[in-house]
């Protein structure tokens, strides 16, 4: 089964930029997919096919993806940014969805 | 646009058998662009896929859970279910209920979500 890796967590102080990086083998030939979860809420998609923007979500969020890192970037960090970001691929071996195990963004 | 909504018990005890409901609106569980898909995020940890239902009564399970697990639809209520069999306390969780979006056999996302019931496996 396809591996994804987060680190546990990013901090940033308002108004910086945060990158929050997902890390897999080749990962930059899978199309990776990032969520945005805030404490006792249900995961929102943020990014698609890794650099699609859902409607409603902020410019200020951009996702890119190479080699083995995708990478998720937050401009200009407000502290309701301050939440749990995972990233998803499909497993083509599997046929089922991989989630890394997160990362806390902590607005300083 | 689409809304998810899980229903079902807040507390199942050890070994018995979990039930949950998801009730879609605004969108058919009958359409065929769709995957519809049970996730769950033990408290305080990542998230989980547990298993998801396609082409209108396939199913896909998480290895980890095969023995245990079934989705099923109900298109007259618009709803599909999960049942999760022989609960232990590692069971314990926050269960959401997601459309998958399959753009093609290996891109694929979920969205949107329900808003989670907490599920907790207490005698």
């Amino acid at each position: 089964s396809y591996v994804l890796s987060q680190p546990p967590s990013v901090s940033v102080a308002p108004g910086k930029t945060a990158g929050i990086t997902c890390g897999g083998n080749n990962i930059g030939s899978e199309s990776v997919h990032w969520y945005q979860q805030k404490p006792g809420q249900a995961p929102v998609l943020v990014i698609y096919y890794n650099s699609d923007r859902p409607s409603g979500i902020p410019e200020r969020f951009s996702g890119s993806n190479s080699g083995n890192t995708a990478t998720l970037t937050i401009s200009r960090v407000e502290a309701g940014d301050e939440a749990d970001y995972y990233c998803q691929v499909w497993d083509t071996n599997s046929d089922h969805p991989v989630f890394a195990g997160g990362t806390k963004l902590t607005v300083l | 646009q689409v809304q998810l909504q899980e229903s079902g018990p807040g507390l199942v005890k050890p070994s018995e058998t979990l039930s949950l409901t998801c009730s879609v609106s605004g969108g058919s569980v009958n359409s065929g662009s769709y995957y519809w898909s049970w996730i769950r995020q033990p408290p305080g940890k990542g998230l989980e896929w547990i298993g998801y239902m396609y082409n209108g009564g396939s199913t896909k399970y998480n290895p980890s859970l095969k023995n245990r697990v079934t989705i099923s639809l109900d298109t007259s209520m618009n709803q599909f279910s999960l049942k999760l069999g022989s609960m232990t306390a590692a069971d314990t969780a926050v269960y959401y209920c997601a459309r998958v979006v399959p753009v093609a056999i290996e891109i694929a996302w979920f969205d949107p979500w329900g808003q989670g019931t907490l599920v907790t496996v207490s005698s």
